[in-house]
């Protein structure tokens, strides 16, 4: 049972280039999440998807954007990087009473 | 927009004692709460799940929910070094699918 699977685990991109996250779940949960978490700053919520074929913007959308591609996969793509989004980036899906995290992706924009 | 505040420590306890972290809210309608541990360069790893009011046990884990107060607390009883990690308490946005607001976490150290 891997739970939340997250690639890729580590990624420098050079400013203005692309790149896309890619999220799988197993579990069956409806809802997937993209958080952001930076010192000092805590875990953000970026975009969400509360089901399939849904999504909508979290607290900084700004500079991302994500695509449910099925009920098990949920990626985050960056179209043009900006130093500013540098940082570890999660990947979640939940239930009511539960909610997985998958290992994370540090990101780092020069 | 609803918060959640942790003191971030670092909370520095004896092992072997019972580490009390703790957890304000804002919004007096938030029905259940997260608590993650984090270990540095980890993933967010889920504890404990509560929704009623008073104390729900697991292990040597006890959330503790107190609505009137709006305040949700964690004790871990016997600390090990193991336990040394960042705690994360977390409200539900909305009703429904909307996410987790997490608060900024308690730094919690485990002396040996």
């Amino acid at each position: 049972n891997a739970g939340v699977t997250q690639t890729p685990k580590f990624q420098v991109l050079k400013t203005g280039q692309s790149m896309t996250l890619q999220c799988a779940q197993d579990m069956n949960h409806n809802s997937m999440y993209w958080y952001r978490q930076d010192p000092g700053m805590g875990l953000r919520l970026i975009y969400y998807s509360a089901s399939e074929g849904t999504t909508d913007k979290g607290e900084v959308p700004n500079g991302y954007n994500v695509s449910r591609l099925n009920k098990r996969e949920f990626s985050l793509r960056l179209e043009s990087a900006a130093p500013s989004q540098t940082s570890v980036y999660f990947c979640a899906s939940r239930a009511i009473t539960e909610a997985f995290f998958g290992q994370g992706t540090r990101l780092t924009v020069v | 927009q609803k918060e959640v505040e942790q003191n971030s420590g670092p909370l520095s306890v004896p092992e072997g004692a019972i580490a009390s972290l703790n957890c304000t809210y804002s919004d007096r309608g938030s029905q259940s709460f997260f608590w993650y541990r984090q270990y540095s360069g980890k993933s967010p790893e889920l504890i404990m799940f509560i929704y009623s009011n008073g104390d729900k046990e697991d292990g040597r884990f006890t959330a503790q929910l107190n609505k009137a107060s709006q305040y949700v607390s964690l004790l871990i009883r016997d600390s090990q070094p193991s336990d040394s990690a960042t705690y994360l308490c977390a409200v539900p946005v909305g009703g429904g699918a909307d996410g987790l607001t997490f608060g900024k976490g308690t730094h919690l150290i485990i002396q040996p």
